[in-house]
């Protein structure tokens, strides 16, 4: 079965809404990467997070490892925040990367 | 620091022909990861290297798809007898911990 699970598949915005976006894995991990995709663009990482609360910005990755989820919120969205976001979990010993299937974000004006 | 550097950024072959792809990693970083990503399929891992060493190459289609990676410095992918469904963006990734991808290059096959 799929590892790694993203909601919403997408989601729609209005500028200054905040947004929750969620990761949940079924497996342990090793880290937890989230990435931010614009389209026809590369992957640029937001966080590097593989337990407890990072903030960067706007941006605030949480991490709780016994419950299997991270998440990743969006205050006060601006139109600039569109694309997809990918979450990525690495198994412990070295595993391959493993990738959600994106939340797909617009932010309209 | 340069980051990812992957070439070509763009290539177009024709059915049944070969294509190599490069990927320089960032300097220093251990792990090196093969992606490749099409609107229907998403984001599809195909191999990766620790310290060279070949690790998991349990995406690569077994057939036509090959990698190496023979000094630090970089690593190719290689499809032989391409075919229209190859046709996707192929990324390259390296790490120490956090992952770092490169701007990716656009294959299409006719």
């Amino acid at each position: 079965g799929q590892q790694v699970q993203q909601s919403p598949a997408s989601l729609v915005l209005q500028e200054g809404e905040n947004a929750e976006l969620q990761c949940n894995f079924s497996t342990s991990l090793n880290s937890m990467q989230w990435f931010y995709q614009r389209p026809g663009g590369s992957l640029v990482s937001l966080f590097y997070n593989p337990s407890g609360t990072k903030h960067s910005g706007r941006l605030t990755s949480t991490t709780v490892i016994k419950e299997r989820r991270s998440s990743l919120h969006i205050s006060s969205s601006q139109t600039t925040d569109s694309g997809t976001y990918l979450c990525a979990l690495e198994r412990p010993g070295g595993y391959k990367v493993v990738f959600g299937s994106g939340t797909r974000l617009l932010v309209s004006p | 620091n340069a980051g990812v550097i992957q070439t070509p950024r763009h290539k177009v072959t024709g059915k049944g022909q070969e294509a190599t792809l490069w990927c320089e990693p960032i300097s220093g970083h251990s792990a090196v990861f093969w992606y490749r990503q099409t609107i229907v399929q998403g984001l599809e891992f195909l191999t990766y290297f620790r310290n060279q060493a070949p690790i998991d190459d349990s995406g690569m289609p077994k057939e036509r798809f090959s990698a190496q990676m023979p000094n630090q410095s970089h690593s190719t992918l290689k499809i032989q007898s391409t075919q229209p469904q190859d046709s996707a963006v192929y990324l390259c990734a390296s790490s120490l911990e956090t992952l770092y991808f490169g701007s990716g290059t656009r294959l299409t096959v006719l």
